[in-house]
């Protein structure tokens, strides 16, 4: 069975800053995806970043980035130049590929960060 | 991404009765799903529903009590079956748009959050 565990229930930073949301993740797979989502007040889920398993690069969207470390199981996220409508509930999630190249469809959560930042 | 609306977006409910929220998208997708997000708590896949067959269910959940339906590409519903004060939650559905593909991202919806009294 698939786990995803964040340790860091409540996280705050202030504007223009920077800050990292930590994420391991526990699985005998070897094909898998990796995501962040954040879940703002208004409860919609909106996807920030994802990555392939199988990719040594770290992705980036914009302000946002990850730092994807196989053997260690760890996938943060960090976010720069934070900004005031970063204010959310943030979920790390990890999805299994099978050897067909479909995926099994259900994705694993971890209990999420409050992430809230300051002016 | 694509467009994906649920309806209701909110209801009060009375125990022992049922509820059925509806998820639309605006593509045609192959797999779509249906999580549950419990007060404070993270999401719990409750099934997932292809076109055409029998929604597969995820330990805990059980059809009789989350019936749904999948009566094409772009649409779906979940029932919650004779609520009680537990099934308090927001339940939200996903879909996946490059369906069925090794590279998919699941979208989600605005969730339903439902209270029972």
């Amino acid at each position: 069975a698939q786990t995803v565990t964040q340790s860091q229930p409540e996280m705050s930073v202030q504007e223009a800053e920077t800050v990292t949301l930590s994420c391991t993740y526990d699985t005998s797979e070897n094909n898998y995806y990796l995501f962040w989502y954040k879940q703002p007040p208004s409860r919609q889920m909106i996807l920030v970043i994802r990555q392939e398993a199988y990719k040594q690069q770290n992705a980036t969207e914009n302000r946002f980035s990850v730092n994807f470390q196989k053997a260690a199981k760890s996938f943060s996220l960090k976010i720069s130049d934070s900004q005031l409508g970063d204010t959310a509930m943030y979920f790390c999630a990890f999805i299994v590929g099978n050897a067909g190249g479909t995926s099994y469809g259900k994705l694993t959560f971890g209990q999420g960060t409050i992430l809230t930042v300051h002016p | 991404s694509a467009v994906i609306s649920q309806k209701p977006s909110r209801d009060i409910c009375q125990r022992g009765t049922s509820l059925t929220i509806q998820c639309q998208v605006d593509s045609q997708v192959t797999m779509m799903f249906w999580y549950r997000q419990q007060p404070g708590q993270s999401l719990t896949l409750i099934a997932t529903a292809n076109q055409g067959s029998e929604a597969t269910y995820e330990s805990g959940f059980v059809i009789d009590k989350f019936p749904i339906s999948r009566p094409n590409l772009t649409f779906s519903t979940l029932t919650v079956s004779n609520m009680s004060p537990e099934d308090s939650s927001i339940y939200l559905c996903s879909v996946d748009l490059q369906g069925g593909k090794f590279q998919e991202t699941q979208y989600f919806g605005p969730g339903t959050r439902l209270l029972v009294l």
